[in-house]
């Protein structure tokens, strides 16, 4: 199975700062089927991108994604105070999907 | 609206089975695939595998092989995910999930406990 390891754990940033996080695949992930969720504590995971850089419904465009093969890249262009959260990239071009473990944006 | 509404919070002892339902609505049933994750308290997201509904074809992770099944009844639009043998480590949040084929619509989520 593909593993995804993300980078760094935790990025401690502030509003109005610009956030990139990592993902790197053990694996091509085939046709940059990749995507990123956030998840708030006691929620469910929101969908932001998909198809390694398409944004999804009602995602506000500072969210872009970008890479292809084994290395993508979640940026926030400009962070709110909502976006503080963890992020999630999931591969699912494989037969058996895989999550990272997760980067967790903090104040 | 696409909506994800699963069964409540379970307690269930070591070697026990759980099952787990999810009614969909806003959407025809039959057009996506059905998902289930789960996630430990603290821990991160882990993909258990999918049906799709219009078969019955289902595709599980690696490291549920055996223990769970997942199931599907088109009549009422409702995904069914099963795991037996219980383990303390199973104590966690199931959610179901659908999309096109991205996890694009989440149910609320199903805490089961293991717990003796």
């Amino acid at each position: 199975e593909i593993v995804l390891t993300q980078s760094p754990g935790t990025l401690p940033l502030s509003p109005g700062e610009r956030a990139t996080l990592s993902c790197r695949a053990s694996q091509s992930v085939s046709n940059s089927y990749l995507a990123w969720y956030q998840q708030k504590l006691g929620q469910a995971p929101r969908l932001l991108i998909y198809g390694a850089s398409r944004r999804a419904t009602g995602i506000p465009d500072r969210f872009s994604g970008s890479g292809s093969g084994t290395d993508f890249t979640l940026t926030i262009g400009r962070l709110e105070p909502e976006d503080f959260a963890v992020y999630y990239c999931q591969q699912y071009g494989s037969s058996q999907w895989t999550f990272g473990q997760g980067t967790k944006v903090e104040i | 609206q696409v909506q994800l509404v699963q069964s409540g919070a379970e307690v269930e002892n070591p070697g026990a089975s759980v099952k787990v339902s999810c009614k969909a609505s806003g959407y025809t049933f039959t057009d996506y695939y059905m998902h289930w994750v789960r996630q430990a308290p603290g821990q991160g997201l882990e993909w258990m595998g999918w049906i799709n509904p219009n078969s019955g074809d289902t595709n599980d992770a690696h490291l549920f092989r055996g223990r769970v099944t997942i199931t599907r009844d088109t009549s009422i639009s409702t995904a069914y995910m099963e795991l037996r043998r219980l383990r303390f480590d199973d104590t966690a949040v199931y959610y179901c999930a659908t999309g096109d084929p991205h996890l694009e619509y989440w149910g609320q989520g199903t805490l089961v406990t293991v717990s003796s």
